[in-house]
């Protein structure tokens, strides 16, 4: 399978407690984008990376959210100290630069802070 | 914050009747987008129209663009059962990055 995957698929944390949410794109594909999804809500912008370059990132991301791209490949997305806040689906998009290229999402991940 | 609005919110029908969702969005865009997302899962992408484009087909997917009202109209001709999903506009406003709508919830009864 040569689509975007994320892992893990689910995550249950106790709030306090720090997790990590890896991305790993298409190949060829030099954008990655993070996206947030809360029930009955379209997915809102997080971040995005053109190769390892972080390019933007939004108001949403806190001071407790950070995000990597080490070579321009795979992508991890860490939230320190969790809040029941922060449950939600977080996907992950890679395509091509450009205006006018489709982003392709991978299955996202389900987190649930208790 | 979310760039547009889908209306309806919800859509219920039969199988074999057309659906037709619309998208308003509030800025210039570079291009519309519109995604599909089965329950619980990740998104699909169905069809991308430039902001000097006014329709585009594909498949039973019929996608028309009115750049002076704000506008976009997503239709499913013949509709099926496996077309239950929920549909999301998007827009990319010159920043490269996706705007997603709050999204219509078809219900496509067999």
């Amino acid at each position: 399978d040569t689509g975007v995957s994320q892992n893990p698929r689910h995550k249950i944390t106790k709030r306090g407690q720090n997790v990590t949410f890896r991305c790993d794109p298409i190949s060829e594909h030099n954008r990655l984008y993070w996206y947030r999804q809360t029930l009955g809500q379209g997915p809102e912008f997080l971040t995005y990376f053109q190769n390892e370059a972080q390019l933007e990132k939004s108001r949403l991301l806190s001071d407790r959210f950070s995000a990597e791209r080490p070579k321009g490949s795979f992508s991890t997305l860490e939230i320190q100290r969790t809040e029941q806040g922060d449950s939600a689906m977080y996907l992950c998009a890679s395509s091509f630069f450009g205006p006018a290229y489709e982003q392709y999402f991978g299955p996202g991940t389900r987190l649930t802070v208790t | 914050s979310q760039q547009g609005e889908e209306d309806p919110q919800a859509l219920s029908i039969q199988e074999g009747e057309n659906a037709t969702m619309n998208c308003s969005y509030k800025t210039s865009i570079n291009n519309l987008q519109w995604y599909r997302q089965n329950s619980g899962r990740g998104l699909v992408h169905l069809i991308l129209i430039r902001s000097n484009e006014r329709e585009k087909h594909s498949g039973r997917l019929r996608v028309t663009l009115d750049t002076s009202k704000k506008s976009s109209s997503l239709l499913i001709t013949a509709s099926r059962a496996a077309d239950t999903a929920s549909y999301f506009c998007a827009t990319d406003p010159n920043t490269d990055k996706l705007i997603f709508g709050t999204g219509t919830r078809l219900q496509v009864f067999p």
